[in-house]
């Protein structure tokens, strides 16, 4: 069956560092790859896709990469603030089928001042 | 406007009452979604509207009645819940449903606890 995982452990990180996330999956073929941050009792707010034939994307202090070969995602905060503090979630969708997506169960991120 | 509402933020309700969950967009979204969320678990789908029409239910129990009364409300009517059915309930938008590569836009949930 479909597995998506992400550390369960929350990491903690001090803030001017580069924190890095990994999203493994396994039984899946995913087209596209999206990243995005919830903070607690609030909805997920999206922060970055990727697609399969894309190696890299960034935005801003974000950067994602994917590999599906190894059926990897790895996903950096630069320069992190404790404004980052927040689970992250990664999803994973096929190329068709509703826009479907399949979460991680996130990792959460605390940036110590 | 890139924002989803929905209201009410929370809801209280017995196993016995009849009550709904409202959800808005003016993105021009043709695709909306409800899923459910329990504590530090990653949101799980229950429905998708595409074009206003059902085309995805995950197996939900019949308790739970979606409806989409036009392209831009999204309604989750909710009757004889049990207590296991308290979760944060969110309710999401996106351009397109009809394949993936689209990014999905959430509100800010309904915290609903059945006593």
């Amino acid at each position: 069956s479909q597995k998506i995982e992400q550390n369960s452990e929350a990491l903690n990180i001090q803030e001017g560092k580069t924190a890095t996330l990994t999203c493994n999956y396994t039984n899946y073929s995913p087209a596209y790859l999206q990243w995005y941050r919830q903070d607690p009792g609030r909805g997920p707010v999206f922060l970055l896709l990727i697609r399969e034939n894309e190696k890299e994307k960034r935005k801003e202090r974000l950067k994602v990469t994917f590999d599906t070969t190894l059926k990897q995602s790895l996903f950096h905060i630069t320069a992190s603030q404790p404004a980052d503090s927040a689970t992250y979630l990664c999803a994973l969708s096929l190329r068709y089928g509703n826009n479907r997506l399949a979460f991680g169960k996130g990792n959460q991120v605390v940036v110590i001042p | 406007d890139t924002e989803v509402t929905q209201t009410p933020k929370h809801l209280v309700m017995g196993m016995t009452n009849k009550k709904s969950l409202k959800c808005e967009q003016h993105m021009g979204h043709r695709a909306m979604y409800w899923y459910k969320q329990k504590a530090k678990k990653p949101p799980e789908l229950m429905f998708v509207y595409s074009y206003e029409k059902l085309s995805i239910n995950e197996s939900v129990p019949s308790r739970f009645s979606p409806e989409c009364p036009n392209s831009s409300l999204l309604n989750l009517h909710l009757h004889a819940l049990q207590p296991e059915d308290s979760a944060l309930y969110l309710c999401a938008s996106s351009q397109s449903g009809l394949r993936g590569g689209n990014e999905q836009f959430f509100g800010p949930g309904t915290r609903l606890t059945v006593l």
